[in-house]
C-alpha cells in the first residue's frame, strides 16, 4: 500500500476561513515532505516543503506542520479564497532517493 | 508548467495497439518521471530517468517502457494498450538529486477502448 495518505478525501470551507488539510505517513525513514496543489485539468504544482528536522514552515498564506511522533503532516491555508479550490496532495521521500510517494489527495471546495 | 510539454494531450485508442506519449522539457533538468493518475490512487510512478539512456522502473511499470535519447525528451510507450491503462499521464522533471521539487507537465488523457 501507499506510505502516505490523507485523512479526508474532501473538505468544504467557507471563503475567508482557514483550511486545515491533514496527511498521515507510515514510513518513518522519510525525511522530506512536500505539499502539491492540483487544479482541475492541470498538473500538480509545488506549494511548500518541510524537512524532518523542522516542525513548522511558513509560506505565503500557507503553513506546513510536521509531527514526527505521530507521523502526521498538515497544511494550513489562511483566509481561504476561491482560487484555493483544488486537490491537495502530500508526498514524501528520503534524502538519498529521488522518487516521491504521493497520497491519494484531498479535494478542497471553497464556498462563497 | 515550467517549460514542460506533453503530446498528445488527449488520445483515444483501441486495446492491443501500441501508444507512445512524449514529454519535452526546455529546462535542461537531469531527472524526468512518468506518473499515472487514477481516482483514489493519487499519482503513481511508472518509470523515471536519471540521465540520457539511464532509466529505471517505478511502482507500476508493467506494460510500459520508456526511452530517453536526449536530455529534453522522455518517451513513454504502452507496448499493447489495455483498458486498465486508461488514465491521465503526467510527466515531471527535477534538477535536484533528491527529486523533491518536481515540476509537472499538463498531462495526457488516454482512453483505451
Amino acid at each position: 500500500g501507499e506510505s502516505v495518505g490523507l485523512h479526508l478525501p474532501t473538505l468544504s470551507v467557507q471563503e475567508g476561513d482557514n483550511s486545515i488539510i491533514n496527511c498521515a505517513y507510515s514510513n518513518s525513514a522519510s525525511d522530506y515532505f512536500i505539499w502539491y496543489k492540483q487544479e482541475s485539468g492541470k498538473g500538480p504544482q509545488f506549494i511548500i516543503d518541510i524537512r524532518s528536522n523542522m516542525d513548522k514552515r511558513q509560506g505565503q498564506r500557507v503553513t506546513v506542520l510536521l509531527n514526527k511522533t505521530v507521523k502526521h503532516l498538515s497544511l494550513q491555508i489562511a483566509a481561504t479564497q476561491p482560487g484555493d479550490s483544488a486537490v491537495y496532495f502530500c508526498a514524501e521521500t528520503h534524502s538519498n532517493d529521488y522518487k516521491l510517494s504521493f497520497g491519494a489527495g484531498t479535494t478542497v471546495t471553497v464556498r462563497a | 508548467d515550467a517549460g514542460i510539454t506533453q503530446s498528445p494531450r488527449h488520445k483515444v485508442t483501441e486495446t492491443g495497439t501500441p501508444v507512445t506519449l512524449r514529454c519535452h522539457q526546455t529546462e535542461n533538468h537531469r531527472y524526468m518521471y512518468w506518473y499515472r493518475q487514477d481516482p483514489g490512487h493519487g499519482l503513481r510512478l511508472i518509470h523515471y530517468s536519471y540521465g540520457v539512456k539511464d532509466t529505471d522502473k517505478g511502482e507500476v511499470s508493467d506494460g510500459y517502457s520508456v526511452s530517453r535519447s536526449k536530455t529534453e525528451d522522455f518517451l513513454l510507450t504502452l507496448e499493447s494498450a489495455t483498458s486498465s491503462q486508461t488514465s491521465v499521464y503526467f510527466c515531471a522533471i527535477s534538477e535536484s538529486v533528491q527529486g523533491h521539487e518536481q515540476f509537472f507537465g499538463p498531462g495526457t488523457r488516454l482512453t483505451v477502448l
